[in-house]
Parts: C-alpha cells; structure tokens; sequence
C-alpha cells in the first residue's frame, strides 16, 4: 500500500540553527514528491517537489530537500532556521504507477522556530 | 490571480440540515479534490474527479457527495450532516498530469451541533 510518514509530531529549533523535518515514503515505482507548508488559518502551500534528477532540490522561503532512493527518504531542510518559518509542514507522495493522479499526505509536522 | 476559491470560510450547523461548500478554480484544472483535514490524522481524500462528469470515491467518502458538472466547480455535499464532519475542510485541483502538484484553497472551517 502507498503512504507517506513524518514519524515527527513537533519539531523544535532556535532561529539561526539548522532543521531537518522528516518524511519517509512507501510506494510502487518512481515516485513523484512534495512538500506543502502550511501557516495558521491558511491553506497549504507548495514549497517544493521531486520528479526526477539531482537528489537536492531547492524551493520557495530557502528550503531544500534531499531525495534518498535506497531509505524511501524525502527530508524537508533548511541551513538557518527563521522565527517565520513556523508552521505545519506536509510531505506528500503521487503514486503514478498505480493511480497516476491520487496523492498521499503524511500526517504534518509542526515546526517551532523560538528567537 | 491564479486560485482556489472555496465559500464558506466558517460554517456552523446543526445536525441533519443539508448543506454545500463550493469549490472554484480558474486555472482550467482536470483534477479536482476535496480533503478534510482532523489533528493527528493529516490529510484525508474524500472525493477526487479526474474530468467533467468522472469523480470517484476517495479514502473517507461516507456522509459526503460530489459532483463536476463544469470543469471549474467542485462543490461539496453533506445531505445530513453529523457532529463528526466537524473538520476542516480543503478543495485542490491540479493539471492532469502527474509531475504537478496541488493549489489548494483557504480551506472552510466546518462546525455540526
């Protein structure tokens, strides 16, 4: 069966540190992956996504990603944390082996940035 | 502005009273979705169409109705609402094609007394 995992309920960094939000994934074939954001009172927000390629992909606000094929691992990264940053984050997987339009959310990861 | 737009924003209800929650995109998408979205449970599909007049059946589709009667609207239908469709709930449509992902709307805060 296709899912998604953030084994993460809560992550918790200081404002100029480095984070990591984690996400694994189970899915048939290639998958096609994503990252949403999403802030207080507003819908989620694509930040960034992995097709095909370089293994690190950049996105939107500084975030970058590193596809890991051989750990199904797909983690959302930042090299400096900003208070702003703040939010539910969202990995999603497209399965478009067997449903080729049907995505596959995790259940999110609140991330806390303190000043 | 390229954009989901969903109406209401807040709905509260009682049990039982029929109710719609339009869903608009103007990107001319062929996938539309709808999502609710609950603490610790994440995102879950309710109900997705591919086209004009195809739509099928998501993750969690009991209690709920869709149709797709043009490419742009999606609304969603609770004929007899109950205290557990309180949620929050997201309509996101995408190109057809599987390398994009979604625009998601505001989402509609939805409370049932």
């Amino acid at each position: 069966a296709q899912s998604v995992a953030q084994p993460e309920d809560q992550v918790n960094v200081a404002e100029g540190n480095p984070l990591t939000v984690k996400c694994t994934y189970s899915v048939s074939g290639n998958p096609y992956l994503f990252w949403y954001v999403q802030y207080p009172n507003r819908g989620l927000q694509f930040l960034l996504k992995y097709i095909t390629g370089d293994n690190l992909v950049k996105g939107s606000y500084g975030f970058e990603a590193e596809f890991n094929k051989s750990q199904t691992s797909f983690h959302l990264k930042k090299p400096s944390a900003l208070v702003s940053d703040s939010a539910l984050y969202f990995c999603a997987v497209r399965d478009i082996l067997n449903n080729f339009n049907k995505f596959y959310f995790g259940s999110g990861t609140k991330l806390n940035v303190k000043p | 502005e390229a954009q989901v737009t969903q109406n209401p924003r807040y709905l509260i209800t009682v049990t039982g009273k029929k109710l719609t929650v339009t869903c608009s995109q103007n990107m001319n998408h062929e996938y539309m979705s709808w999502y609710r979205q609950d603490p610790g449970l994440g995102l879950r599909q309710i109900y997705y169409s591919m086209n004009v007049e195809v739509t099928d059946k998501g993750d969690v589709p009991e209690g709920y109705k869709v149709s797709r009667k043009e490419k742009r609207n999606f609304p969603l239908i609770l004929e007899s609402p109950s205290p557990n469709q309180t949620s929050l709930y997201f309509c996101a449509s995408s190109p057809g094609q599987g390398t994009y992902g979604y625009t998601f709307g505001s989402g509609t805060r939805l409370t049932v007394v």
